[in-house]
């Protein structure tokens, strides 16, 4: 059965530091990959999807991941974080008849 | 464009009742998805609705239900409210069905269930 996991519950990052958030699938073919970001009391925001082709995506508010199939991984980058990236993280899977499948999310926090 | 809307944002509803949440899918698309968010068990999918069709299921009980009108408004229901159906409840719209069709959520309604 596919699974999505997110290893990281919670992640602290320095405003302007680096940040990484992992995520790793569990599907016999490629899936179609997504990262959406959740604010207190909000939606989700779809920040970047994968379907094939460029394993470098681009994402919205400055966000990037990068598929690798050896690793069954899809995780998300942001060179320089801002404080307003504070937030809850998804990384999802589809496959086509299917529902999307979360992972259990990371929360971000930016200290100053 | 006007987003996804889902009313009400906030219900108290008392253990035994029923309820009824709505989900009006931005214009022009026809497919809607709901999702339940807890902390113990994060995001859950109840159902998906395609041209008033439920064309998918999640593993919920029989007092989730749902169904989509002719203009992809959509609405789910719970009836026999159980404390343990407090939740975030999502609902996602799509312009079609299909694994790479992106999904657009509402902010969601909080149901507390006392």
């Amino acid at each position: 059965a596919q699974s999505v996991t997110q290893p990281d519950i919670h992640i602290t990052v320095s405003e302007g530091a680096s940040l990484e958030l992992r995520c790793n699938y569990s599907y016999g073919a490629t899936p179609y990959l997504f990262w959406y970001v959740q604010s207190p009391g909000q939606g989700l925001q779809l920040l970047l999807k994968y379907f094939s082709g460029d394993t470098l995506v681009q994402g919205i508010k400055g966000f990037e991941a990068e598929f690798k199939r050896s690793q069954s991984s899809f995780n998300l980058r942001k060179p320089s974080v801002h404080w307003s990236d504070a937030a809850e993280y998804f990384c999802a899977l589809r496959e086509a008849g299917t529902a999307l499948i979360f992972g259990k999310g990371t929360t971000l926090s930016v200290s100053s | 464009k006007a987003g996804v809307t889902q009313t009400p944002r906030y219900l108290i509803k008392t253990r035994g009742q029923q309820v009824t949440l709505s989900c009006s899918p931005i214009s022009g698309h026809r497919s809607v998805s709901w999702y339940q968010q807890t902390p113990g068990q994060g995001l859950q999918f109840l159902f998906e609705y395609f041209s008033e069709t439920q064309r998918n299921k999640g593993n919920f009980p029989g007092r989730f239900s749902g169904r989509q009108f002719s203009n992809s408004r959509s609405e789910m229901n719970v009836s026999t409210l159980e404390l343990g159906d407090s939740a975030l409840y999502l609902c996602a719209s799509s312009l079609q069905q299909g694994a790479g069709t992106e999904a657009f959520f509402g902010q969601g309604t909080r149901l507390t269930v006392v």
